[in-house]
């Protein structure tokens, strides 16, 4: 089983749009609707912020939402503020009892 | 309060053996499946090990498997994981993480703050 890819980094203003991508296979993202995403900055533990693929857990704001298509599921994150800047992990069921990360993506507020 | 605290990290040669703890507290730890996660240092994230609520099922990524060993104590509130035939790239951060469903599906919705393991000779 191979990790997810995201994009290493991504960039954006205060208050524009930005959306994370997190691809997989047919195998995992392209089966299974469990795929969730994951907000950890320096010296923190993760922390979760969606889960099966569009679902916000109690607490978390609603400027974050996740989608998916085919095998690529995604991350919106609207209204960017500076405390969004750090590191984005989508992860997924991979089938055949494992668990996927992505590589994770540095996301700079410009 | 709900939390999950890690300890045993350590610095150790190659080839040696180290036990990670994680304590719960604040849920009742029993009706949860559990796992380890892993960071090496600058890196992502990497799935090591889950367990079930109750040691039914446990399953390993293939980078640990036949190394590694994950249990529990559902008395003590605590998750192990022993590891044996450290390597260097074994280096991370090893966080314990609480899974939502009988499956290990990356559905982590309590994390503890992790336990640091170095190997280096």
């Amino acid at each position: 089983q191979s990790a997810l890819t995201q994009p290493a980094s991504v960039s954006g203003s205060p208050g524009q749009s930005i959306t994370i991508s997190c691809t997989g296979t047919s195998s995992d993202i392209g089966t299974y609707n469990l795929v969730s995403w994951y907000q950890q900055h320096p010296g923190k533990a993760p922390k979760l912020l969606i889960f099966e693929v569009n679902k916000r857990p109690s607490g978390v704001s609603n400027r974050f939402s996740g989608s998916k298509s085919g095998n690529t599921a995604s991350l919106r994150i609207s209204g960017l503020q500076a405390e969004d800047e750090g590191d984005y992990y989508c992860a997924s069921y991979g089938g055949t009892s494992v668990v996927l990360f992505g590589g994770g993506t540095t996301l700079t507020v410009l | 309060e709900v939390q999950l605290v890690e300890s045993g990290g350590n610095s150790v040669q190659p080839g040696g053996s180290l036990r990670l703890s994680c304590v719960a507290s604040g849920f009742t730890f029993s009706s949860h499946s559990m796992n380890w996660v892993r960071q090496a240092p600058g890196k992502g994230l990497e799935w090591v090990a889950y367990i079930r609520s109750e040691s039914s099922y446990i399953y390993y990524a293939d980078s640990v498997r036949g190394r590694f060993t994950i249990s529990r104590d559902n008395d003590k509130n605590t998750l192990y994981l022993q590891m044996n035939g450290l390597r260097d790239e074994d280096t991370a951060m090893y966080y314990c993480a609480r899974d939502t469903y009988g499956e290990p599906t990356g559905y982590y919705d309590l994390w503890g703050r992790g336990t640091l393991v170095t190997v280096s000779s």
